[in-house]
């Protein structure tokens, strides 16, 4: 299966400190893609990174992607109890583009 | 600029009938894709689609679940004779092109089948 797994599957930290997640894949892929879900809501994305990128930064967000391990980490810096959410990576690949495999998510708790 | 509109927001079924979800996307997208996602787990494409055609449906059921994206007006995903198993979040997103870019996520539908 091409689906991404993320690690952990929880997190719990107290505002103020840096979360990582961990998100691996199987196969080649034309880019990967980060995206929260709060609890009952729609998936907001976050970061797009291709696979000629290495690390892209959106406010305080890191993404890094290391192709030749197939894996991929976003970083929260200095975390609010509004980061408390579900982070999802989606990998795309194959010619028809488009079609998104989801990771099983990392659940976040960013306790004040 | 409206974000991608899905309704009903929630649909209660019962064993048997028919379910029908709607997706308008965003103004200027002419893709969409249909995700489901089940309790506790993330979420698995379904099918994948533009104006009047069918691009990938690899993640459909055989049997049962259809979905279009006419002309006009909204894309449709059809459960027909639904289960209990069909109860789940229906997520649709919209893209203004396929391949590599960001999709734009609706609210979701969720289904519950009694």
């Amino acid at each position: 299966s091409q689906q991404g797994e993320e690690d952990p599957q929880a997190l719990s930290i107290q505002e103020g400190e840096n979360a990582t997640m961990n998100c691996s894949y199987k196969t080649s892929i034309n880019n990967l893609q980060w995206y929260r879900q709060n609890s009952g809501r729609g998936l907001v994305h976050l970061i797009l990174i291709r696979s000629n990128e290495r690390e892209k930064h959106s406010g305080r967000l890191r993404v890094t992607l290391d192709t030749s391990k197939k894996s991929s980490s976003l970083l929260i810096t200095a975390s609010r109890a509004a980061d408390t959410a579900s982070y999802f990576c989606a990998t795309e690949w194959g010619n028809q583009g488009g079609k998104l495999i989801f990771g099983q998510g990392t659940e976040l708790s960013v306790k004040p | 600029n409206a974000g991608v509109m899905q309704n009903p927001r929630h649909l209660v079924r019962r064993r048997g009938q028919e379910a029908r979800l709607r997706c308008s996307p965003m103004k200027g997208h002419s893709h969409v894709y249909w995700y489901r996602q089940l309790p506790e787990e993330g979420l698995k494409f379904m099918v994948y689609l533009q104006k009047e055609n069918i691009i990938d449906e690899s993640g459909m059921p055989k049997e049962r679940f259809s979905a279009e994206f006419p002309k006009e007006g909204p894309s449709i995903l059809r459960i027909q004779q639904v289960v209990r198993g069909d109860s789940a979040a229906y997520f649709c997103a919209s893209s203004p092109r396929g391949g590599t870019y960001e999709q734009y996520f609706g609210p979701g539908t969720r289904l519950t089948v009694t």
